[in-house]
């Protein structure tokens, strides 16, 4: 079956922990995205990936890592977490096609709380 | 910021009844898409319509675009229980790295 999957999907810890969220696709999908969604904000990208090794910045990038080092994983890295930082994450994957935005697959969602 | 803004933010309607919901972006766009999120689980795509496109559909579902009032609309015909969900519209402007940029959603209930 074609899935995003993402762990842990649900995790509280305390500030200053480091933390990774896994992401994993099966689709030799080449883009592979990382979202939070918050009340009110909708869902807005943390990070992108177009292909192994090449990642960059979304629209609130600040306090996140992230690496591509196989095609099918894309971890979300919080080096030291804080409360603003507490969001429900979703990873997505999705084809790239010259023409334009493929439809994306989102994973079922990773819910942080930071104390 | 968000491009794009659905309208009504919520929507209560009866099992059989139609639903349609808005959505208004900003900017030049090259196809939109919705997606729909049921309550606790990511979002499943639905359906994408290019800049290009007047009208589409899948199913139950009809979406239409107008690019000069940079507006589109979802259509749910013969609604069901099951399609209680939010609903996002989300716009590819051709920004770098194919980005999607998402609305707030439509919180949609369908009362049997």
């Amino acid at each position: 079956e074609a899935q995003v999957t993402q762990n842990p999907r649900y995790l509280i810890t305390v500030t200053g922990k480091k933390l990774t969220v896994t992401c994993s696709q099966n689709m030799n999908h080449e883009y592979m995205s990382w979202y939070r969604q918050d009340p009110g904000l909708g869902l807005r990208q943390i990070y992108y990936s177009m292909n192994v090794e090449v990642t960059d910045k979304g629209d609130v990038p600040e306090g996140y890592k992230v690496s591509r080092k196989e095609k099918r994983n894309f971890p979300l890295i919080l080096e030291s977490p804080s409360p603003n930082q507490t969001s429900l994450y979703f990873c997505a994957s999705s084809l790239l096609s010259g023409t334009g935005n493929q439809p994306q697959h989102f994973g079922d969602g990773t819910r942080l709380s930071i104390l | 910021s968000q491009q794009g803004e659905e309208d009504p933010q919520a929507l209560s309607i009866q099992e059989g009844e139609n639903a349609t919901m808005n959505c208004s972006y900003k900017t030049s766009i090259n196809n939109l898409q919705w997606y729909r999120q049921n309550s606790g689980r990511g979002l499943v795509h639905l359906i994408l319509i290019r800049s290009n496109e007047r009208e589409k559909h899948s199913g139950r579902l009809r979406v239409t675009l107008d690019t000069s009032k940079k507006s589109s609309s979802l259509l749910i015909t013969a609604s069901r229980a099951a399609d209680t969900a939010s609903y996002f519209c989300a716009t590819d402007a051709g920004a770098a790295g194919n980005k999607l940029t998402f609305g707030g959603g439509t919180r949609v209930l369908v009362k049997p």
